[in-house]
């Protein structure tokens, strides 16, 4: 079975710009999460989508959106990138929303803000 | 207090000894624990979970759980140096059932050298 696949794995963009990440779940999973890591901060949450309705959102700005689709494919877009938003942007996938489902991370979106 | 605390390390031990890596948690409603393991410049890697109180064991690795004292660890026996990587341990502070939010701890080092 294929894991979680993200798209782009590497992006390189300017302040000011907007920027729009893809995760595709493992087959059969509905449920998808965000999460931003950086050497900082570590892995912060941000949101979580679930048959196309965000159930949790992290402590992050507005400028942090993201939906799901009836595929369970998901995007998230930051918009008025800042140089603070360069970090490894990973997805996660599990087969429902509840607290005891395991999640498995795709590969991660390196972002680069210059 | 952080929500969730790991040891930073680095921590080394020898090829074959036993790696033991700890995590507290802060909030007492959390339901469901996890360790992943990351390599360098990789995804986090799903290792093992845990629910209940006591020990659960998956092959070289063995996860333990005390909510009492709102600790959880992993042991991995027989360490390889293939075991090198950071290992973060995720608690889920929603109630069970209820939408997931994954706190991560900053992580452990772990080097074991031949």
């Amino acid at each position: 079975k294929a894991g979680v696949t993200q798209t782009p794995r590497y992006l390189i963009k300017t302040r000011g710009q907007q920027v729009t990440l893809s995760c595709s779940p493992i087959s059969g999973h509905r449920s998808v999460s965000w999460y931003q890591q950086t050497p900082g901060q570590g892995l912060q949450f941000l949101f979580e989508y679930f048959s196309e309705t965000q159930r949790n959102k992290g402590n992050f700005p507005g400028r942090f959106s993201g939906r799901q689709f009836s595929n369970s494919r998901s995007e998230m877009n930051v918009s008025t990138l800042e140089l603070g938003d360069s970090a490894l942007y990973l997805c996660a996938s599990s087969r429902q929303s509840t607290s005891s489902n395991e999640q498995f991370f795709g590969p991660g979106t390196r972002l680069t803000v210059l | 207090q952080k929500e969730v605390e790991q040891n930073s390390g680095p921590l080394s031990v020898p090829e074959g000894a036993i790696a033991s890596l700890n995590c507290t948690y802060s909030d007492r409603v959390s339901q469901s624990f996890f360790w992943y393991r990351q390599y360098s410049g990789k995804s986090p890697e799903l290792i093992m979970s845990i629910y209940s109180n006591g020990d659960k064991e998956d092959g070289r690795f063995t996860a333990q759980l005390n909510k009492a004292s709102q600790y959880v660890s992993l042991l991995i026996r027989d360490s390889q140096p293939s075991d090198s990587a950071t290992y973060l341990c995720a608690v889920n502070r929603a109630p069970s059932g209820s939408a997931r939010q994954l706190t991560f701890g900053s992580g452990t080092q772990l080097t074991v050298l031949p």
